[in-house]
């Protein structure tokens, strides 16, 4: 299975700390985005990081890239309540993105 | 510019019924993606279309799932003589472009079957 993985499966924390999710990938990428997805809903775009990129920055958002180790992590800063949802690392190598399960955060107010 | 639009919401059947599950792009995007989600579930690769074509269909179960995306009108993902298995939330999304860009998502239809 070409499916990544993150990690962890499910993490929650109080509102004003910082969230981090980690993700893992197999194939050959030319990015690495990161999806959010509130329960019930499609998932939204984060923030896209190119294989020749090590680190990008969006607002509270915080993503790093290592294609040695092939792993990315998303740092979320001063989380809100309302971050409360899953999110997901998807692999763009091929003609199709390929998804992980997802880290399930829940910030606590 | 609406976002891409998935219809119906929830869609109940019967074991043996037929599904028919409708996707419109987002308006200018010429490239849909199919994916199905189970509970607790990433997201499955399903297949991929542009106008009138399957790219890659990798994804999609050999015996009663079809899918297309005509010159006019949505893209219609089909399910066959369903069975319980086949309960799970089905998302599309669109793309402007092809390989490697971001996907805007629709809210998914949600099969229930009885």
């Amino acid at each position: 299975s070409q499916q990544g993985e993150e990690d962890p499966q499910a993490l929650s924390i109080q509102e004003g700390e910082n969230a981090t999710m980690n993700c893992s990938y197999k194939t050959s990428i030319n990015n690495l985005q990161w999806y959010r997805q509130n329960s019930g809903r499609g998932l939204v775009h984060l923030i896209l990081i190119r294989s020749n990129e090590r680190e990008k920055h969006s607002g509270r958002l915080r993503v790093t890239l290592d294609t040695s180790k092939k792993s990315s992590s998303l740092l979320i800063t001063a989380s809100r309540a309302a971050d409360t949802a899953s999110y997901f690392c998807a692999e763009g190598g091929s003609e199709k993105l390929v998804f992980g399960k997802g880290t399930k955060l829940t910030v606590n107010p | 510019n609406a976002g891409v639009m998935q219809n119906p919401r929830h869609l109940v059947r019967r074991r043996g019924q037929e599904a028919r599950l409708r996707c419109s792009p987002m308006k200018g995007h010429s490239h849909v993606y199919w994916y199905r989600q189970l509970p607790e579930e990433g997201l499955k690769f399903m297949v991929y279309l542009q106008k009138e074509n399957i790219i890659d269909e990798s994804g999609m179960p050999k015996e009663r799932f079809s899918a297309e995306f005509p010159k006019e009108g949505p893209s219609i993902l089909r399910i066959q003589q369903v069975v319980r298995g086949d309960s799970a939330a089905y998302f599309c999304a669109s793309s402007h472009g092809k390989l490697y860009e971001k996907l805007f998502f629709g809210s998914g239809t949600q099969l229930s079957v009885l």
